[in-house]
C-alpha cells in the first residue's frame, strides 16, 4: 500500500462548478499536508497547506484535513479554467522527505 | 527575480552516455532536491542536500549521482546505469523551515528523452 494515494482522474468539470480533489493517507505521524498545482509541462507550485486537522481558505479554495479517516480534499469554488491543471497532495515524514500522491488532473471547460 | 533555473529544458541522450542536468537557485536557501517524474506515478525523490558538500539518497538514487560544492547548485549526472532513464526531473529548494513544512520551490524541469 502507498503512503499516500490519490485518485489520478482525469476530471473534467463545467466552469464554475465546485471542484473536490482527495487524498488519503497511511502514515498517522503526517502533520503538515500540502497541495501543489502543476501546470502542464511545467513545475509544481505551492497553492496551500494546513496543519494538523480542520479546514483552512484562501480565496476560492479550501483545503481540508480530517486526521481520523486520514482523508485530506481540496475544495475549487467556481472554478475557471485557468485551475486546469494537476493538482498534487503530499506530507512531509518523518524523515523530512515529502511524499507525493501521483496527482489528479483536472480540466474546467469554458 | 528570485527562483530556481534548470537547464536544459529539452535534452535527448543515446544508450550508454551520461548526461549532467543544472539546477541553480538564487532564493539564499539551504536545502536542494532533486525528483523523477513519470506518467501516473507523481514525484519521486532521488537525491537531496541540506548543506553544501553534503547529500542523501532519496527512494531512487540508483544510476543517478549530485554534487554539493556550491549553496547555490545542485548539479544531476543521470549515468549509464540508470535503466530507464526517460522522464521528467524536476529540481526544488526550501529554506529551514520548508524542510519541516514540505513548502519546496521547483524549478521549470527538463525533459530527458532516451533514444
Amino acid at each position: 500500500q502507498k503512503e499516500v494515494e490519490q485518485d489520478p482522474g482525469p476530471l473534467s468539470v463545467p466552469e464554475g462548478a465546485i471542484v473536490s480533489l482527495n487524498c488519503t493517507y497511511s502514515n498517522s505521524a503526517f502533520q503538515y499536508f500540502m497541495w501543489y498545482r502543476q501546470y502542464s509541462r511545467k513545475g509544481p507550485e505551492l497553492l496551500m497547506y494546513t496543519y494538523s486537522s480542520g479546514n483552512k481558505e484562501d480565496g476560492r479554495f479550501t483545503a481540508q484535513v480530517d486526521k481520523s479517516s486520514k482523508y485530506i480534499s481540496l475544495f475549487i469554488r467556481d472554478s475557471q479554467p485557468s485551475d486546469s491543471a494537476t493538482y498534487l497532495c503530499a506530507m512531509p515524514g518523518s524523515a523530512r522527505q515529502l511524499t507525493f500522491g501521483s496527482g489528479t488532473q483536472l480540466t474546467v471547460l469554458p | 527575480d528570485g527562483g530556481i533555473t534548470q537547464s536544459p529544458k529539452y535534452l535527448f541522450r543515446k544508450e550508454g552516455q551520461n548526461v549532467t542536468l543544472s539546477c541553480e537557485q538564487n532564493l539564499n536557501h539551504d536545502a536542494m532536491y532533486w525528483y523523477r517524474q513519470d506518467p501516473g506515478q507523481g514525484l519521486r525523490l532521488i537525491y537531496y542536500s541540506q548543506i553544501v558538500n553534503d547529500f542523501q539518497k532519496g527512494d531512487i538514487a540508483e544510476g543517478y549521482s549530485v554534487s554539493r560544492e556550491k549553496k547555490e547548485s545542485f548539479p544531476l549526472t543521470v549515468t549509464s546505469a540508470q535503466k530507464n532513464p526517460t522522464a521528467f526531473y524536476l529540481c526544488a529548494s526550501s529554506g529551514l523551515a520548508g524542510v519541516t513544512t514540505g513548502e519546496l520551490f521547483f524549478g521549470e524541469g527538463s525533459r530527458l528523452t532516451v533514444l
